[in-house]
């Protein structure tokens, strides 16, 4: 497809267990970015790659989290023994260079 | 400590009426803003922009306003249509949009027929 793919659309984890969360970009955006957006709030910034490079992961809320790109396309969002506070809808963009960020659907994260 | 606030979070219009969303930020650095519209269940899409340089960017009927003094902008959607009814983010970055982009809380639109 032509937009940002993202799967699962909805994972339900139990406390302690590790989630993985993939997103695929735009063919050809070399930026991808990861939000956190809670119930009611506006999304959060995670980390940020240029290609493979992870510039900035300033965001992450905590050492269980963890992302990568080794390729420069598809990037993966590690999460770590799961806690409650860490449901969410996990959003990945990607970026021609223009300023504006072109989102796929989210990744819905309930854990119980 | 919010750099980016949407005080209303919610508004009702009706249809064919002017939809004013409006925007703070307290970030002097920013010089880049954005309009994100989300419908549920699905991801934010772009809606509209506006860099520093400009104090008006138009797109058929969505006027995005910058007020640089007052770190303000505000975006105006006439006539309103039942299908703007979503939540929209207001969003700001520096350096012309090339550092992650910081989001407001959103403000729900319902456009009432």
């Amino acid at each position: 497809g032509a937009g940002v793919s993202q799967s699962p659309r909805y994972k339900v984890a139990k406390r302690g267990q590790d989630v993985a969360l993939r997103c695929d970009p735009i063919s050809g955006h070399v930026s991808l970015f990861w939000y956190q957006q809670a119930l009611g709030q506006g999304p959060e910034f995670l980390t940020y790659f240029q290609n493979e490079a992870q510039l900035d992961k300033s965001g992450l809320p905590s050492d269980r989290f963890f992302a990568e790109r080794p390729e420069g396309s598809v990037s993966t969002l590690k999460i770590q023994r799961t806690q409650q506070e860490d449901s969410a809808v996990y959003l990945c963009a990607s970026a021609p260079g223009t300023g504006e960020l072109f989102f796929g659907e989210g990744s819905r994260l309930t854990v119980l | 400590d919010q750099q980016v606030k949407q005080n209303s979070p919610s508004l009702s219009v009706q249809e064919g009426r002017i939809s004013i969303l409006n925007c703070d930020y307290t970030n002097s650095m920013f010089d880049y803003f954005l309009w994100y519209k989300k419908y549920p269940a699905e991801g934010p899409t772009f809606l509209i922009s506006i860099s520093s340089i400009k104090d008006k960017n138009e797109d058929g009927r969505f006027t995005v306003f910058l007020n640089k003094s007052a770190k303000h902008l505000s975006l105006h959607i006439v006539p309103s249509q039942p299908g703007d009814s979503a939540v929209y983010f207001c969003a700001a970055s520096e350096f012309s949009g090339n550092t992650p982009l910081v989001f407001g809380k959103g403000t729900r639109l319902s456009v009432i027929a």
